[in-house]
Parts: C-alpha cells; structure tokens; sequence
C-alpha cells in the first residue's frame, strides 16, 4: 500500500549545528516531494520541495535530496537557528493523486 | 491574495451535539483535504475531494464524520453525536488541479473542544 516513513520522529541538535530528516516513500511512480513546516500553534506551511528531475535543491539554508533508486528523500538543515524548532513533514504523491504526509519530526534546537 | 480559510476558528459543544466546521479553499483550487490532528501529534486524513470525482473518505474515523464540496468550492465537514476524543484541530488545506503535485495551502484551522 501507499505510505511515507518519516525518521526520526523527535530530533534535538545544537544551534549552529546541521539537522537531518529522512523520509521513505513506496509509491515509484511518485514524483513530487515536498516539505513543511508547522511552528507550535500555526498552520503547516511548504519551506522546500523537489521533483524528480532533480536530485537536490538549495534554498539558503534548507537543502531536500533525492534518491529515486531507493525511494527516499532528505530535508538538511544547516547552521541551525532558534526559529527552526518546529515540526516537520514530508509528503509524497500517492494512488489517485492523493497527497500522503509523514507523521512529522519535532525538531529541536538547543541553546 | 486570499488564502484558506476556516470557521469558525474555536469551537466548544458539549458532548453528543452535532458540529459543523467550514473551510473556504483558495479560488480556483480544485483539491481539498480535511485532516485532524490531536496536540502535538501528527496530520491525521480525513478526506479528499478533488474536482468532480467521487470523495476519498477513508480517512473518516467513524460514520458521524461526513463531508460534503459543494459547487466544488466550500466545504463543511460535520461531527454528530460528538465525543470528547473528536477533541482536536481540524485542518482543511487546498491545492490546485492535480494535488498530489501542487503545494498544499492550509487554513488556520477550527479548534474543537467536545466537554
């Protein structure tokens, strides 16, 4: 059936260091991943997305990769800042065109 | 320009009544997903409406959660007899033509307090 992976569901770096999530999708015939980012009390908002022509994309500080071949996708983080702490989900296309989510990672940034 | 909206945006009833929570997708946007999620877990689907097609409703919990699209625009999402685990926030988001391929844009979202 149709599902996307998320890992790992609670992730705690230091400010300035780099944060990872991973996802694993199962669909082969999906081609559009996105990511977005719930801050606490607000509504998710898209952050990054990639599409598979593509294996990397770049937006300051933010970068998603993409593994085709083994079905799976990253969001990257890097020189980490207070106001990334949030919760993040991926997404990935499922059957009849319907979006599928993660269950999200609450990412933590320490002082 | 305009974007998602939901009302209303909190919501107390106690428990046994019936809830009705709207959502007005962005203009033109033909796909529309209900989720719910509980505090501090994750998107829960509810339904998926996408143009003229027939519903996705298998996300609904149980058979007092229904939802209707009319004029394939606002959607109302409607709770009967409800309980206090139906507690939670309801999120509508929409997206245009295809979905699943297009960024999905959320509402604010209806707090629902069953006492």
């Amino acid at each position: 059936g149709e599902n996307v992976e998320q890992h790992p569901s609670t992730l705690s770096v230091q400010e300035g260091d780099s944060a990872v999530i991973k996802c694993t999708y199962s669909d082969s015939a999906s081609n559009y991943f996105p990511w977005y980012k719930q801050e606490l009390g607000k509504r998710p908002q898209l952050i990054i997305d990639i599409r598979s022509n593509v294996g990397e994309k770049k937006d300051q500080r933010i970068a998603v990769t993409l593994n085709k071949t083994a079905k799976h996708f990253s969001l990257h983080i890097t020189e980490t800042q207070p106001e990334d702490s949030a919760v993040y989900f991926c997404a990935a296309p499922g059957r009849d065109d319907k979006i599928i989510f993660g269950k999200g990672t609450r990412l933590h940034i320490l002082p | 320009g305009a974007g998602v909206s939901q009302s209303p945006s909190n919501k107390v009833t106690e428990k046994g009544k019936d809830v009705e929570l709207r959502c007005d997708p962005i203009s033109g946007h033909t796909a529309l997903y209900w989720y719910r999620q509980s505090l501090g877990q994750g998107l829960e689907f509810l339904i998926y409406f996408q143009g003229n097609s027939a519903p996705d409703k298998s996300g609904l919990p149980s058979d007092r959660f229904s939802a209707e699209r009319t004029g394939g625009s606002v959607s109302t999402l409607t709770i009967q007899r409800t309980q206090q685990e139906d507690s939670a926030v309801y999120l509508c988001a929409s997206s245009f033509q295809r979905g699943a391929q297009e960024t999905q844009y959320f509402g604010p979202g209806t707090r629902l307090l069953v006492l």
